[in-house]
């Protein structure tokens, strides 16, 4: 079993819709959470961390659920620039390896 | 420059040849890591530097693989005899002390033929 589980899709949305991406992790000690964004050929990019409060920044919400060790990510209105593929992220702690899952592809269409 | 550098950026080789992939972090950055991303696949830890002292090397796939950091900025992954398999694009990421997350550089491109 991978240590992080990604639904690969791809996900085909309209502009304007909204899109949830969920993620399971397997190490039960993980403390930091996060996820990041993937554009083709390129590095991945910090999209967010992830608290069990649940966090905000702008159309993107994230939660985390340590009892279900679950994480989710919701985008909201959709935009063109929002395709990519977004990647689950998890660690042991601060200055730790990064665990990543395969990523889930985003298509955002007109 | 402000980001995580790397070089080259893409470096076709033969087999059985040694390959120096070099990784320059951000300034002030402590820890230093490798990945390497296989298409299709995920991104795979290899090593992780805390100043010039590596605590965890536990992602190295082979003793053909090896990494250096020097005066806790710049490091070079040493990949000696690569293989087919080799080809990938190793990633270097670098982070504060403190902090969970992690900066990445654009990578290099590493193709064995």
């Amino acid at each position: 079993r991978k240590e992080v589980e990604q639904d690969p899709g791809p996900f085909n949305v309209p502009e304007g819709a909204t899109v949830a991406f969920n993620c399971t992790y397997s190490n039960s000690a993980s403390q930091s959470f996060f996820w990041y964004r993937q554009d083709c050929r390129k590095e991945p990019k910090l999209l967010m961390s992830v608290y069990s409060s649940g966090n905000e920044d702008g159309r993107f919400t994230a939660q985390l659920n340590r009892a279900s060790q679950y994480i989710s990510l919701l985008i909201r209105d959709s935009k063109l620039s929002d395709s990519a593929t977004y990647l689950c992220v998890v660690s042991p702690g601060t200055a730790s390896k990064l665990t990543f899952g395969t990523g889930t592809r985003l298509q955002v269409t007109l | 420059g402000a980001g995580v550098s790397q070089s080259p950026s893409n470096k076709v080789t033969e087999k059985g040849k040694d390959v120096e992939l070099r990784c320059d972090p951000i300034s002030g950055h402590t820890a230093l890591y490798w990945y390497r991303q296989s298409l299709g696949q995920g991104l795979e830890f290899l090593i992780y530097f805390q100043g010039n002292s590596a605590p965890d090397k536990s992602g190295l796939p082979s003793d053909r693989f090896s990494a250096e950091r020097t005066g806790g900025s710049v490091s070079t992954l040493t990949i000696q005899r690569t293989q087919q398999e080799d080809s990938a694009v190793y990633l270097c990421a670098s982070s504060p002390r403190l902090a969970g997350w992690q900066y990445f550089g654009p990578g290099t491109r590493l193709t064995v033929l």
